[in-house]
């Protein structure tokens, strides 16, 4: 059973376009969506995260849209950088069950220069 | 260096042998993660410790799996009898219960595992 669903497995988008990533969750017991950024040889390391009382979250490039109705949550990479080419992970967990991780499929993303 | 450490970064064995892995999480984090990634998959769960106790283990971890976290510091895993199957990158996190939310899980480089 895959709780959490991402999309697309791969993108390319020009340097200075914009990259968006999609997931879709199943467990509405879900209270936390994180998204990791994973370069090849070293682990995930957590990008931005949203709860699920918050529609968007932004830090700089990166913006989360969360839409709890449609249990449905996105990442856009703004102005996408050479150095933003990584694979891109959403998550979801809940404190109730010790925080641990489900993760989706994952996101190749390949920024052109 | 604080981050997460994991020991060996690679392991190659043959079927049938024992392999055990360490990590070393940060300092005073309460709770300690271990995930499993196959290629081009994203990690799964696999179990997680809060200080000594292991509280928690997926399905995923059959009977050959034996994960330990003695002092609450450190964490040990072992896997007996390795199948080509166990093929995969063995990630650990670990995290601060400071707070008491969600605290960022801070992740190691991975140890990964080929089974010949």
């Amino acid at each position: 059973q895959q709780q959490v669903k991402q999309s697309p497995q791969s993108l390319i988008v020009q340097k200075g376009g914009i990259s968006i990533i999609n997931c879709a969750y199943e467990n509405t017991a879900f209270d936390y969506f994180p998204w990791y950024q994973q370069f090849p040889g070293k682990g995930p390391a957590l990008l931005i995260a949203i709860r699920p009382d918050v529609s968007e979250k932004k830090e700089g490039r990166f913006t989360i849209s969360f839409n709890k109705s449609a249990k449905q949550f996105s990442l856009h990479i703004m102005d996408s950088q050479p150095g933003d080419s990584a694979t891109y992970f959403c998550a979801a967990s809940k404190k109730a069950a010790g925080n641990k991780l489900t993760f989706g499929g994952g996101t190749r993303v390949l920024v052109k220069p | 260096d604080t981050g997460v450490s994991q020991n060996p970064r690679h392991k190659i064995t043959k079927r049938g042998q024992n392999v055990t892995f360490r990590c070393d999480p940060i300092s005073e984090h309460n709770r300690l993660y271990w995930y499993r990634q196959t290629l081009g998959q994203g990690p799964e769960f696999l179990t997680y410790f809060q200080n000594e106790a292991q509280l928690e283990k997926s399905r995923l971890l059959s009977d050959r799996f034996s994960a330990e976290r003695p002092k609450g510091s450190f964490s040990t895993l072992e896997i007996q009898r390795t199948e080509q199957g166990d093929s995969a990158m063995y990630l650990c996190a670990s995290s601060s219960l400071v707070g008491g939310g969600h605290n960022e899980q801070f992740f190691g480089p991975g140890t990964r595992l080929t089974v010949l």
